[in-house]
């Protein structure tokens, strides 16, 4: 069974730092390009950041560029996602997801962590 | 970068009805849309790919068309169990940015 397990999320000040992990499991990691995506309490989902199968390829929302950076470590079948200079406006559940694909061809996010929370307040 | 926007924002139906959400990018993506379900409390799920491709287990009552600058998502008969918010998302290239959500209910 594929299965996506994030943790590292917890309450931070602002300006602080958290590294989110997720571990995967059921599939060949390194295969696959993997996201994150966050979602605010109430409201929709917003992608953050991906990276390619062997981590050379990373791309991030204008909203955290300079101050997140996504990375992996295929050996240990896990996602990272190190976040700096947090603001209220991060507070979000951080999920990781696959990049579905046919061949080299996306298809999309699946399947999706069931998510860890982080809260940015003082 | 591509927006997405999606209308309605919400949308009350009776079991049973046709229920039709659209998606419109800012610029043409081919076919690179994705359809997300999110029920209360739950994870997203893929829904449907390649605008219009269904993603293994989803049931037949959803469908998708589109392509270029303008996608549907339909649901041919509305059930209780479809209550969620769905989201489309484009995926061409980064940043790959989700429409702002739909809320469904049901009367």
């Amino acid at each position: 069974e594929v299965q996506l397990v994030e943790s590292g999320g917890g309450l931070v000040q602002p300006g602080g730092s958290l590294r989110l992990s997720c571990a995967a499991s059921g599939f060949t990691f390194s295969n696959y390009w993997m996201h994150w995506v966050r979602q605010a309490p109430g409201m929709g989902l917003v992608w953050v950041s991906h990276i390619n199968s062997d981590g050379n390829t990373r791309r991030y929302a204008d909203s955290v560029k300079g101050r997140f950076t996504i990375s992996r470590d295929n050996a240990k079948n896990t996602l990272y996602l190190q976040m700096n200079s947090l603001r209220a406006e991060d507070t979000a559940v951080f999920y990781c997801a696959r990049g579905a694909k046919t061949g080299t061809t996306p298809l999309g996010l699946d399947p999706w962590g069931q998510g860890t929370l982080v809260t940015v307040s003082s | 970068d591509i927006q997405m926007t999606q209308s309605p924002s919400s949308l009350s139906a009776s079991v049973g009805d046709r229920v039709t959400i659209t998606c419109r990018a800012s610029q043409g993506i081919s076919n690179f849309l994705a359809w997300y379900q999110q029920k209360p409390g739950k994870v997203p799920k893929l829904l449907i790919y390649a605008a219009s491709t269904l993603q293994s287990g989803v049931p037949s009552r959803f469908s998708g068309s589109g392509s270029g600058t303008d996608f549907t998502l339909t649901i041919s008969s509305l059930q209780p169990e479809d209550v969620a918010t769905y989201y489309c998302q484009k995926y061409n290239s980064a940043p790959w940015t989700f429409g702002q959500g739909t809320k469904v209910e049901v009367k």
